[in-house]
């Protein structure tokens, strides 16, 4: 079945540096969608792409899909420690009625 | 207004027992999600419903049941509680049932069978 991998699993960073994680899936995905969980929290939707090649930015997170729409990543800039939680990626199964989900990438960032 | 409520927000559980975990939205939206969340594990689809009165499985349905007799609610039930289905479980829903709708979580439930 379909699967959606993220990297790194775990991120520590200084506050200020940069940070990137990474999604993968095994199929072409029609769209892609971005959450975080803060500690303790429940998922928020954060943003959703759709088409080849796109580049969506909400303040210091920028969202890319790949061309070939099978991965996708999100770079935060200058990190801060309001940044700390765990992003998710997640894309429609094959049969398109349901969300694969990835397994989260956790963010530390150290003040 | 308050989105989604969940209910309990924990539960200690003897294994074997069965339990309803409850969910309402009031945001009347078509589709609703419970999913299950272990560490290292992301979220897994448990079971879902497009609109109500119809239900189906996800990845992970396996002791578990649910039902959708009106649009606000979605209870899933544990019939026979076993440690392995110790969880946090988080109930979400969305506009619609296609995937290109952001999904909206409620707080969660953490759940211990012992």
């Amino acid at each position: 079945g379909q699967q959606v991998m993220q990297i790194p699993q775990y991120q520590h960073v200084q506050e200020g540096e940069d940070f990137t994680t990474y999604c993968n899936s095994s199929t072409t995905l029609s769209n892609i969608q971005w959450y975080k969980q803060r500690p303790g929290g429940h998922p928020v939707f954060l943003i959703q792409l759709v088409k080849s090649g796109e580049v969506k930015k909400q303040k210091r997170l920028t969202f890319q899909f790949g061309e070939a729409k099978k991965n996708s990543s999100l770079h935060i800039t200058a990190t801060q420690t309001t940044d700390v939680g765990t992003y998710f990626c997640a894309g429609p199964n094959n049969a398109g009625n349901m969300l694969t989900f990835g397994g989260g990438t956790r963010l530390m960032v150290k003040p | 207004t308050a989105g989604i409520t969940q209910a309990p927000t924990s539960q200690i559980l003897a294994a074997g027992r069965s339990m309803t975990l409850r969910c309402t939205q009031d945001m009347r939206h078509n589709a609703m999600y419970w999913y299950r969340q272990d560490l290292g594990l992301g979220l897994r689809l448990i079971h879902y419903s497009n609109t109500a009165g119809t239900t189906g499985k996800g990845e992970v349905p396996d002791g578990y049941s649910v039902s959708r007799a009106n649009t606000d609610d979605f209870p899933l039930t544990l019939a026979s509680a076993v440690p392995s289905q110790t969880s946090v479980y988080f109930c979400a829903s969305s506009d619609s049932g296609v995937p290109y709708y952001e999904q909206f979580f409620g707080p969660g439930t953490r759940l211990t069978v012992l």
